[in-house]
């Protein structure tokens, strides 16, 4: 069965540095998403993509927040200057329409660590 | 409470027994999904249910969907020890897939 894949699966990483966590979506699918859970809370909505640009965003996708599909199968979140708080499990997800009631396929997760 | 809260917040019960998790939500919603998420792994699709449907089955699950009181409950039957995970409703309530998750049931079935 085609699966999301993430990598890498944990990451640590010093606070103010750049993180890239990496994903690749199941092939045929068209809309792309970045989840977040921090540790012991619920799973957050942070941005979708479709056709090469954002099409919603959350709050906590700030400035410092970026995604990127720089080929036609990796789709990427880039944190420029990481903080504590962006330590979270990050799920990407992807969806093959984009419309009410369709399922997400999420990918394992990458844990990234800010110390 | 937020929109999608689950209850209860962790759930116990013995292989063959029955688990029921519920959800409440706010605003109006197009659907509703469960999902499922094994301890350190990702959230798996286990079921939706439009806003215009009342109950819906797959397998050893059931899903309720109550719009008037704006809440659903899950019912898994005859559990196994592999049943155990975290179980999520998460409702989308506008065109698109952004999907607005609750805080969880944690579910220990044993063996």
């Amino acid at each position: 069965e085609p699966e999301v894949t993430q990598t890498p699966s944990h990451q640590v990483t010093q606070m103010g540095q750049e993180v890239i966590l990496r994903c690749v979506p199941i092939s045929n699918h068209l809309y792309f998403y970045w989840y977040r859970q921090i540790l012991g809370q619920k799973v957050e909505f942070l941005v979708s993509f479709y056709n090469n640009e954002i099409s919603e965003k959350s709050e906590i996708f700030d400035d410092q927040f970026s995604v990127e599909r720089p080929d036609g199968s990796n789709f990427t979140l880039k944190i420029r200057s990481t903080k504590l708080e962006d330590s979270a499990m990050y799920f990407c997800a992807s969806s093959e329409v984009r419309g009410v009631g369709e399922k997400l396929f999420f990918g394992s997760g990458t844990q990234l660590s800010v110390l | 409470s937020q929109q999608g809260e689950e209850d209860p917040q962790a759930l116990s019960i013995q292989e063959g027994e029955n688990a029921t998790m519920n959800c409440s939500y706010k605003t109006s919603i197009n659907n509703l999904q469960w999902y499922r998420q094994n301890s350190g792994r990702g959230l798996v699709h286990l079921i939706l249910i439009r806003s215009n449907e009342r109950e819906k089955h797959s397998g050893r699950l059931r899903v309720t969907l109550d719009t008037s009181k704006k809440s659903s409950s899950l019912l898994i039957t005859a559990s196994r020890a592999a049943d155990t995970a975290s179980y999520f409703c998460a409702t989308d309530g506008a065109a698109g897939n952004k999907l607005t998750f609750g805080g969880g049931t944690r579910v220990l079935v044993k063996p």
